[in-house]
């Protein structure tokens, strides 16, 4: 099983609701990472959870809260999220170390209305 | 800094064409890179990697990439495209505890 599954797979919240996305993998990575797309640009990292632990947050405003409960789920949590964070959100796995090549979801695409 | 660039954003091909992509990478310590490429409306798929050895690697559908260490480049190439090509191709190149992308690369195929 080389997949990475996203639920949902569209999702509209309003500015005022909290709502999760949520991020399975079944291949024993012990790293995962969300990532933000806007239409027709590159990936962005928003966190990098290793060994369940939170590794990196690129800066990214506490109205995105992710969590990793174990090694084979990680959410993001939104809470009053704005219009421009209307994007697709990626979640990958991969191995920890070096030479290991990253695995995506198919990502849930959000809009804030 | 870790960085990747890709110099043709938009690239207009017919059938049977061939097919080179730049990417140019920067980072200080042994280079992991990938093309990742994403279908419209589907998610981003490994082409291809590049760990260590030979430094011409092959990957799926008939793509291949040259790395040049000199260069700090890593092209992707295919000798005739095909319609079903069509869609974005990512350089990436893995830093410290993540990937890091480049802005990619839209390819049209005409058929």
């Amino acid at each position: 099983d080389t997949e990475v599954t996203q639920t949902p797979k569209h999702l509209v919240m309003g500015m005022t609701n909290k709502k999760s996305l949520k991020c399975e993998q079944h291949m024993g990575h012990r790293a995962m990472y969300w990532y933000k797309q806007k239409a027709k640009k590159p990936p962005e990292l928003m966190f990098v959870y290793s060994y369940e632990k939170l590794s990196i947050n690129e800066s990214v405003p506490s109205r995105f809260s992710p969590e990793c409960p174990n090694s084979s789920l990680l959410n993001l949590h939104l809470h009053a999220l704005q219009p421009e964070d209307s994007a697709l959100y990626l979640c990958a796995s991969s191995s920890p170390g070096r030479n290991t090549e990253a695995f995506f979801g198919q990502g849930t695409r959000l809009t804030v209305v | 800094a870790q960085s990747v660039s890709q110099h043709n954003h938009h690239v207009i091909l017919s059938e049977a064409a061939s097919l080179e992509l730049g990417c140019n990478y920067s980072y200080g310590g042994t280079v992991n890179l990938f093309w990742y490429v994403q279908y419209p409306g589907q998610h981003l798929q490994l082409l291809l990697k590049y760990f260590s050895g030979d430094p011409l690697v092959k990957g799926i559908k008939g793509f291949e990439a040259e790395f040049i260490k000199s260069k700090f480049s890593f092209n992707l190439r295919k000798p005739s495209v095909q319609w079903s090509d069509t869609a974005e191709y990512f350089c990436a190149v893995r830093g410290t505890y993540k990937y890091i992308f480049g802005t990619g690369t839209r390819l049209k195929v005409l058929a």
